[in-house]
């Protein structure tokens, strides 16, 4: 079974300040891991992913994420906020072993950029 | 860039009527997904779809529920007999293949359509 948990359900940083939303997973196989991004009244659009290879993956909008297998974790991170970045954030992770994975979200992180 | 369309956007309906919900998934992708958000909640699966066929379904998608690929662009999802419970936003995504038939890890979500059962 896989699960994802995301501590914090909203997080406030100033603009400019760096952004850190955590999230770390449990999982019985090795994971693919994601984060999804939703604007208010969007969809869900993909920010970036881990699925094998180099734990430091880059995203779109200067986003970043590393994956830590000792520590089951998959933080966001990006240096300096931009007030276009308030959204909510949603960490998820999936089975490369199935054949049509099911991805499991995490309970979202909402994020607030302060002027 | 190709996109998972949605319609309609929005709907409202009566409860314990029937509702179809319908995705356009991008062309060439072969694997289909549904899933769904109750305000202020997580996303939640619902049910995965290729060949034809289911290949996986939550829990939360009982008798109620159904899923269908009418022709060879169209994905839709049926709600059989509305509840006020299925009051949700319902997204429909879609992925492509890797060789071997397996589906790729990444799935492109649609905008979602915003189910009201009153």
């Amino acid at each position: 079974a896989q699960s994802v948990t995301q501590l914090g359900s909203h997080v406030s940083v100033s603009e400019g300040a760096l952004v850190l939303l955590r999230c770390n997973y449990s999982s019985s196989v090795p994971p693919y891991l994601f984060w999804y991004v939703q604007y208010p009244n969007q969809g869900l659009q993909l920010l970036l992913k881990y699925t094998t290879g180099a734990t430091l993956v880059k995203g779109i909008n200067g986003f970043e994420a590393e994956f830590k297998k000792s520590e089951t974790s998959f933080h966001l991170t990006k240096p300096s906020a931009h007030m276009s970045d308030a959204a909510e954030y949603f960490c998820a992770v999936t089975s490369g072993y199935s054949s049509a994975s099911k991805i499991i979200f995490g309970s979202g992180t909402r994020l607030s950029i302060r002027p | 860039e190709p996109e998972v369309t949605q319609t309609p956007s929005h709907q409202v309906t009566q409860m314990g009527q029937e509702v179809i919900l319908r995705c356009v998934p991008i062309s060439n992708h072969l694997y289909f997904y549904w899933y769904r958000q109750i305000l202020g909640q997580k996303v939640e699966f619902l049910v995965s779809f290729y060949n034809n066929e289911i290949s996986e379904k939550s829990e939360i998608f009982d008798d109620q529920f159904s899923v269908e690929r009418p022709d060879g662009s169209n994905f839709t999802l049926k709600i059989r007999s509305t509840k006020l419970e299925d009051s949700a936003m319902y997204f429909c995504a879609s992925s492509d293949v890797v060789l071997g038939g397996g589906a790729k890890e990444t799935q492109y979500f649609g905008p979602g359509t915003r189910l009201l059962v009153l």
